[in-house]
């Protein structure tokens, strides 16, 4: 049973540059959420993505966008890119309680490394 | 917005020592994660609690809740050098969000 498969596993872009990263969920998971961490700390919350439409979204700019496919799979889109978007970025899937939004097991994917130059 | 405080932040102990990482948060919040991350690496699982006076072992890795004190425990017994990772607690709110809270981490090398 596969986990959560990210791609790319690392990423050099320079500022101003676009990145597109994306991220497979867990079989039998239908939610899938982004987390950015950046270099000695706790990973922060972007946003959540279910039934293909943005369930929730962290304080992060509007450069920051995704997208959910009829597959369950997201991408994670970054635009005009900045030296402080350069993290570790991760996905976690987890399975939606009877549409309640709420799961409680997270699987998190190995992430991206991005580093903008 | 949901805050999340761990301490220690770093924490050497010797092997065979015993050491308590606390997370405290400061809403209700119906469960908290701890996380397992290796150098470089993603988020191992180690513990869901979902009650107030939840406790869960796993080999040397103990953790508890009281969602009265919004606080959580990660007791570690008798440190192995394998232990040696960063630990984050992570909380879910209670009500309509899904996403997770994480706290800094706390950052532990067992010394041989």
């Amino acid at each position: 049973d596969a986990g959560v498969t990210q791609s790319p596993t690392h990423l050099i872009k320079t500022r101003g540059q676009q990145v597109t990263l994306r991220c497979s969920p867990k079989s039998g998971h239908d939610t899938v959420s982004w987390y950015q961490q950046a270099l000695g700390q706790g990973p922060q919350f972007i946003f959540q993505y279910y039934e293909e439409e943005e369930r929730q979204r962290g304080n992060f700019p509007d450069r920051f966008s995704g997208h959910q496919f009829p597959n369950y799979s997201s991408e994670l889109n970054v635009n005009a890119l900045l030296l402080g978007d350069s993290a570790l970025y991760l996905c976690a899937s987890s399975r939606d309680q009877s549409g309640t939004g709420r799961g409680y097991g997270y699987t998190f994917g190995s992430g991206t490394r991005l580093t903008v130059v | 917005e949901l805050k999340v405080e761990q301490n220690p932040l770093f924490l050497s102990m010797q092997e065979g020592k015993n050491y308590t990482i606390y997370c405290n948060y400061s809403t209700t919040s119906d469960r908290l994660y701890w996380y397992r991350q290796d150098p470089g690496k993603s988020l191992e699982s180690l513990f869901v609690l979902l009650s107030n006076g939840a406790v869960k072992q796993e080999g040397r890795l103990m953790a508890s809740l009281d969602t009265k004190a919004r606080l959580s425990t990660l007791h570690i017994t008798a440190a192995v050098h394998d232990l040696s990772a960063t630990y984050f607690c992570a909380v879910g709110q209670q009500t309509g969000a899904n996403n997770l809270f994480f706290g800094t981490g706390t950052r532990l090398t067992v010394i041989p």
